[in-house]
């Protein structure tokens, strides 16, 4: 069994600031973890994901996460946001043949002028 | 190039009607899903089709009836639609990732359906 918990549901940063969006996941198996982001009336697009290579993964524009063990947790970070990062994050977790998703409740990111 | 086209973009249809939705990658990933979306809601998956055989149907409703006709192309047929119907609804396609040994899944932009 997995399940995602994504802490809060809105975050709301001025441009240039620091972003953090939160993520706790549990697994039953070695957990394979992603981060997708959803424009508005757009797909889902993989921002990250965590192949046990190393902890802290790199995405696309400017994301990363950290994958912390003993926390269970996979936040998302950005240094400086820009207008263009808002949108809905989703924290999933997958089954080990990566067909089961399991999505957490997403963030809604809100990025101030 | 992870390009999954879906279409059409919008559909509205009356309950009685029929219609289709049509995904298509040429990625050659031998995996495809079909997922739906509620408004504020994160995906919920529906069907997974693999090397173009029905390999898991999450309990949907049969006025929902998907078809792989090759290795390219996932339709998902509608039949006496309900307004509770009525969402976004996402096809995946999914490349295998040897780093990770699990399959990696694409999304396309979604069809949004109204049923009236």
């Amino acid at each position: 069994a997995q399940s995602v918990t994504q802490l809060d549901s809105h975050v709301s940063v001025s441009e240039g600031t620091p972003v953090l969006l939160r993520c706790n996941y549990s697994s039953s198996y070695s957990p394979s973890l992603f981060w997708y982001v959803q424009h508005p009336n757009k797909g889902l697009q993989l921002l990250l994901k965590y192949t046990s290579a190393a902890t802290l993964v790199k995405g696309i524009n400017g994301f990363e996460a950290e994958f912390k063990k003993s926390e269970t947790s996979f936040h998302l970070t950005k240094p400086s946001a820009h207008m263009s990062d808002a949108a809905e994050y989703f924290c999933v977790v997958s089954d080990p043949l990566g067909n089961m998703l399991t999505f957490g409740g997403g963030t809604r990111l809100m990025v101030k002028p | 190039d992870t390009e999954v086209t879906q279409t059409p973009k919008h559909l509205v249809m009356g309950m009685t009607n029929k219609k289709s939705l049509k995904c298509e990658q040429h990625m050659g990933h031998r995996a495809m899903y079909w997922y739906k979306q509620k408004a504020k809601k994160p995906p919920e998956l529906m069907f997974v089709y693999s090397y173009e055989k029905l390999s898991i149907n999450e309990s949907v409703p049969s006025r929902f009836s998907p078809e792989c006709p090759n290795s390219s192309l996932l339709n998902l047929h509608l039949h006496a639609l309900q307004p509770e119907d009525s969402a976004l609804y996402l096809c995946a396609s999914s490349q295998y990732d040897s780093g990770l040994a699990k399959n990696i899944q694409y999304f396309g932009a979604g069809t949004r359906l109204s049923v009236l």
